[in-house]
């Protein structure tokens, strides 16, 4: 089955560092990517990561592990305009559509 | 041109309706891929094409929606008889299959159905 597993909501505070999770079990994998989606809006593409290791874009960057089936999305000097959903979501490999499975999205809310 | 439109961007109907969706991709963006969002949720997939081929469409796809995309560019979605499970917000993505920006897909601004 398809799974993908990251918290509901979270909560931090301007100018701080917050760290987004996200766990998964697909059938397959092509790579896992990050959107950052403001309310009534289209999803907007962060990060893309295929190998191992930690993807540095400015003030976002998103770790991802194959063999635990774990990412993350690290988000550094948080900004009111941050407050949004972040979309954890994997590139299904089963078939060649390219098609993207994705998590329920964590809300983030950032205070002052 | 500079993204994905989607035409309407609302839209209310009544229960049993039809209604239609339309996506017009980046150009020259041969992937193009629909999307059914509800509140809280994550975008689930409904359906892809590529150029003018439908290759793939979810089971959540029910025999009472049908896209097309005709001549390989713009594409639509329709729903029969609606219902108000429909009720969501329908998005639409393009990708190349090539270059630098073949691993991401754009997304439209989504067409918000509510079905009374």
């Amino acid at each position: 089955g398809q799974n993908i597993d990251q918290p509901t909501e979270m909560t931090a505070t301007e100018g701080a560092i917050v760290q987004i999770n996200c766990t998964y079990q697909t059938s397959g994998f092509n790579g896992l990517f990050w959107y950052q989606q403001h309310a009534g809006e289209a999803p907007t593409f962060l990060s893309y990561n295929v190998l191992d290791g930690l993807e540095e874009k400015g003030r976002f960057s998103s770790f991802l592990s194959r063999s635990k089936g774990y990412s993350y999305l690290l988000l550094k000097e948080l900004q009111m305009k941050d407050s949004a959903s972040y979309l954890c979501a994997v590139r299904d490999s089963s078939s060649n559509t390219g098609k993207l499975i994705f998590g329920q999205g964590t809300t983030l809310q950032v205070k002052p | 041109d500079t993204g994905v439109s989607q035409n309407p961007r609302h839209k209310i109907t009544k229960r049993g309706q039809n209604v239609t969706f339309r996506c017009d991709p980046i150009s020259e963006h041969n992937r193009l891929y629909w999307y059914r969002q509800t509140l809280g949720q994550g975008p689930e997939f409904l359906t892809y094409f590529q150029n003018e081929a439908q290759l793939e469409k979810s089971r959540l796809l029910s025999d009472r929606f049908s896209a097309e995309r005709p001549k390989g560019s713009f594409s639509t979605l329709e729903i029969q008889r609606t219902e108000q499970g429909d009720s969501a917000m329908y998005l639409c993505a393009s990708s190349p299959t090539s270059g630098m920006w073949m691993n991401e897909q754009f997304f439209g601004p989504g067409t918000r159905l509510t079905v009374l």
